[in-house]
């Protein structure tokens, strides 16, 4: 099993709707989440990490945690084509590094 | 500040050659990483150093790879003999400290290895 996994995609939003991404994570012990964006050809860049005591908004972004199923979820409200990439969940297990998933693929379509 | 810096940018060698990746982290960051990036695999981190120190290099996936830090401004990641199934894109990134909760990463070195 993965340490953190996610479905690969693509996943397909109409513009203005809204892009649920979620990823679910093995280790119960960690404590911290992260969402990474990559667009094509570039390096991931981050945009939210939450903690385990709770969910975060910021601006169109919204994450939360689900600790009893051990999932994590990426909202983006009002999409747009330049939402258009990859979103890497990332996990901290305790002391160690970074683990992150494979990727989901969004598409927001004009 | 520049950023996260790699070279070189693009690395296209044939099997059996020597391969070596720099980065340069960014200034005051004491933890370095380095990923390797596949379709099939995903972002895999590889290893990573703490104030030059090797921490964890459980994901170097065998010797063939090495990997150095001699000092905060400077690594490698080098790759003896490779092998076409090295190509990947090869991801450094550097962060504050051990609770730092952003790792920046640098733009990446795509190594094809014919």
């Amino acid at each position: 099993q993965k340490e953190v996994e996610q479905n690969s995609g693509p996943l397909s939003v109409p513009e203005g709707a809204i892009a649920s991404l979620n990823c679910t994570y093995s280790d119960r012990g960690s404590q911290s989440f992260f969402w990474y964006r990559q667009y094509s050809g570039k390096s991931p860049e981050l945009i939210m990490f939450i903690y385990s005591n709770g969910d975060k908004e910021d601006g169109r972004f919204t994450a939360q945690l689900n600790k009893a199923s051990q999932y994590v979820s990426l909202l983006i409200r009002d999409s747009q084509p330049s939402d258009s990439a990859t979103y890497l969940c990332a996990v901290k297990p305790g002391r160690r590094a970074l683990t992150f998933g494979s990727g989901t693929r969004l598409q927001v379509q004009p | 500040d520049a950023g996260v810096i790699q070279s070189p940018r693009h690395e296209v060698t044939e099997m059996g050659q020597e391969v070596t990746l720099r980065c340069k982290p960014i200034s005051g960051h004491d933890y370095l990483f380095w990923y390797r990036q596949t379709m099939m695999r995903g972002l895999e981190l590889l290893i990573y150093f703490n104030n030059n120190v090797p921490i964890d290099d459980s994901g170097m996936p065998e010797d063939r790879f090495s990997a150095k830090m001699p000092n905060a401004s400077f690594s490698t990641l080098k790759i003896q003999p490779s092998e076409p199934r090295d190509s990947a894109v090869y991801f450094c990134a550097s962060s504050l400290f051990a609770g730092s909760n952003e790792q920046f990463f640098g733009p990446g070195t795509r190594l094809t290895v014919l």
